[in-house]
């Protein structure tokens, strides 16, 4: 059972664009939902994180959306340039232990 | 600081045969996780540790096994290697207290043949 949802899977933007990612979770115990950024040969590095008690994050050109009725949130990227070109992980995670659930992955690719 | 430490970085193994991936962090983090990661699969969490002498079964436990002997040190044991265990182990750590972020190290991708 896959308990987050993410989608696309893959998405191509030209530089300047808006880059959307979504996804959508199935259980409301979840209390911390962190996106993840992972380039090539390399482990996931934190990009921002948000609690289900506020519904916007916004770090930079890095915003994230949270509709705590609908189960959803999304990772938003203003300007969008080719050096964000790398994989996206939505994640969520309950109490303190943190095990994250992690979505499937969207490869982002930022054109010129 | 060298952050997460995860050797070796490449491994091909024959079916059979085990092998203990290895992870350290130097940032004095209670809380460590095993995780794999499949082809569009995302990472699931296979151990994890809320300080040493503790252990837990994540998500996908069945072929592996851990120990916590110290702080700084999380290895994973992989008995009997079999294909389904072809994937690239990722190995994080976080501080214990509030919401604070998993920080990852950059993977052994290990081959059974």
């Amino acid at each position: 059972q896959q308990q987050v949802k993410q989608s696309p899977q893959s998405l191509i933007v030209q530089k300047g664009g808006i880059s959307i990612i979504n996804c959508a979770y199935e259980n409301t115990a979840f209390d911390y939902f962190p996106w993840y950024q992972q380039f090539p040969g390399k482990g996931p590095a934190l990009l921002i994180a948000i609690r289900p008690d506020v519904s916007e994050k916004k770090e930079g050109r890095f915003t994230i959306s949270f509709n705590k009725s609908a189960k959803q949130f999304s990772l938003h990227i203003m300007d969008s340039q080719p050096g964000d070109s790398a994989t996206y992980f939505c994640a969520a995670s309950i109490g303190t232990a943190s095990k994250l659930t992690f979505g499937t992955g969207t490869r982002l690719q930022v054109t010129l | 600081n060298a952050g997460v430490t995860q050797t070796p970085k490449f491994r091909i193994l024959k079916i059979g045969q085990s092998m203990t991936l290895q992870c350290a962090q130097d940032m004095n983090h209670n809380y460590m996780y095993w995780y794999r990661q499949d082809p569009g699969m995302g990472l699931k969490l296979i151990y994890y540790s809320v300080g040493a002498g503790i252990t837990d079964k994540g998500e996908v436990p069945n072929g592996y096994n851990v120990s916590r002997s110290t702080t700084e040190d999380f290895p994973l044991r992989l008995e009997l290697a079999a294909p389904s265990q072809t994937s690239v182990y990722f190995c994080a750590s976080r501080l214990s207290t509030g919401f604070q972020p998993q920080h990852f190290g950059d993977g052994t991708r290990l081959s059974i043949l």
